[in-house]
């Protein structure tokens, strides 16, 4: 059972540049969290999504991000006109079902974004 | 909101001895649960061990255990034996277990664990 992938792992872009992460779940795994990690810093959390809904965007910044998970195909994150500032690395974890007691959240292996 | 102090940026420990990381975090709930997770070079994060707050028996995993202290707030993790695999960043990591956020983790900075040969 192949683990929650994500791709590309780095990503280069320029400023101005848009960046688009892929999450593609683990199997069976309807439920998609991504989170942000700065240098330095604790993973953050950016939105949860489940199949075709946004269910928590709290966050994400309110401009340039944009998240989505279809019906069919992986979890997207995108960020519109890249900063320096959005330098970072990018998780996406995944669970089967609505998270209870200490049910995990499984997660990639992480895109590094650098914005040149 | 929740918060979650690691106070120790780096620790080091020499291979075959303990080592203890801590955790203390900030919150206005009784029930919730608390993680360590482990983030190797490869950057990928794996969960290490799990704590139930409601729980007074503390977690163990093989060679990694934690000590829950639920009035401070405090929940340490030791490592004994220490390998050198288990060289990595540890962060500790805080979930709600009631409302409408109980998806959420909100994770320290993270400790930088050095394992000497």
């Amino acid at each position: 059972n192949a683990g929650v992938m994500q791709n590309p792992r780095h990503l280069v872009r320029r400023r101005g540049q848009e960046a688009r992460l892929r999450c593609s779940p683990m199997k069976g795994h309807s439920h998609v969290y991504w989170y942000r990690q700065l240098p330095e810093e604790g993973l953050k959390f950016m939105v949860y999504l489940q199949k075709e809904n946004i269910i928590d965007e709290s966050g994400m910044p309110k401009e340039r991000f944009s998240a989505e998970f279809p019906k069919e195909g992986p979890s997207i994150l995108r960020i519109q006109q890249v900063v320096r500032g959005d330098s970072a690395a990018y998780f996406c974890a995944s669970s089967p079902n609505e998270l209870a007691g200490l049910n995990e959240q499984f997660f990639g292996p992480g895109t590094r974004l650098t914005v040149l | 909101a929740q918060t979650v102090t690691q106070s120790q940026p780096e620790m080091s420990v020499q291979e075959a001895e303990t080592v203890t990381l801590s955790c203390t975090y900030d919150t206005s709930e009784s029930d919730y649960y608390l993680f360590w997770y482990k983030q190797p070079p490869s950057r990928q994060m794996i969960l290490v061990i799990r704590q139930e707050a409601y729980k007074q028996q503390n977690a163990t995993e093989n060679r990694f255990s934690v000590n829950f202290q639920k009035a401070a707030k405090s929940f340490s993790l030791k490592i004994s034996d220490s390998q050198l695999g288990d060289a990595a960043m540890y962060f500790c990591a805080y979930r709600s277990a009631s409302g409408g956020s109980n998806y959420k983790l909100t994770f320290g900075k993270g400790t930088l664990l050095t394992v000497n040969p």
